[in-house]
């Protein structure tokens, strides 16, 4: 069946770096763009970044542009979020999402999320 | 506080209906792009409810629609179920950003 895994996720002390992966199945990975999106504890969703099909466009939000750097490898059908300079507020659950098509068109498939606490 | 404003709570008994509003800007919905939306029960990841303002993925109950109009759209939710209690998110690309936005979401509670 179609699904996202994301692992990863831990403690971090501020000022350090993580990365965190996404395993995709199911379906044709290098057919969509993919996304990363986080959610603070007792918060709102919060959009992060998305990669296009080839790897070629990605797009950040503001909060973590400069900081976090979305990968795909496609032989791996694998997503990937390299995070650096970690703040305490970048402390949640972590989501890989996939693009139901083109990408900006809604996210149709949902991993089960992994969790960041960034701490000293 | 979000580009996309919802309000924090709404709440109806069972077999009412219900509305959850978006209002964007002039960068996002006002221009046109497609506005999405997610249903996020406890301790789950989120669920793709509406797409492109108005479409439903396979498996939505004919239950759930949504509109747009101007700088808002609206997800409604007829029938009002136990189960549809949860969070729910609209979501949109914006031009400013040159990214996407979700709301700040809604919380439905069903009495």
């Amino acid at each position: 069946q179609v699904q996202l895994v994301e692992s990863g996720g831990g403690v971090v002390q501020p000022g350090g770096s993580l990365r965190l992966s996404c395993a995709a199945s199911g379906f044709t990975f290098n057919i969509f763009s993919m996304h990363w999106v986080r959610q603070a504890p007792g918060k709102g969703l919060e959009w992060l970044t998305v990669i296009s099909r080839d790897g070629s466009n990605k797009y950040y939000a503001d909060s973590v542009k400069g900081r976090f750097t979305i990968s795909r490898d496609i032989s791996k059908n694998t997503l990937y979020l390299q995070m650096n300079s970690l703040r305490t507020d970048d402390t949640g659950v972590y989501y890989c999402a996939r693009a139901k098509s083109g990408t900006w068109n809604g996210m149709d498939v949902w991993g089960q999320g992994t969790t960041l606490t960034v701490s000293s | 506080q979000s580009v996309l404003t919802q309000p924090p709570s709404v709440s109806g008994a069972p077999g009412q209906r219900v509305t959850i509003s978006c209002t964007g800007s002039s960068s996002n919905i006002g221009v046109g792009y497609d506005v999405h939306w997610y249903q996020q029960l406890p301790g789950t990841a989120p669920k793709l409810l509406i797409y492109g303002d108005t479409k439903r993925p396979s498996g939505v109950p004919d239950r759930f629609s949504g509109s747009k109009s101007g700088t808002s759209a609206s997800l409604a939710i007829t029938g009002l179920q136990a189960e549809d209690e949860a969070d729910y998110y609209c979501q949109c690309f914006d031009t400013s950003l040159r990214g996407s936005v979700f709301g700040g979401g809604t919380k439905l509670t069903v009495l």
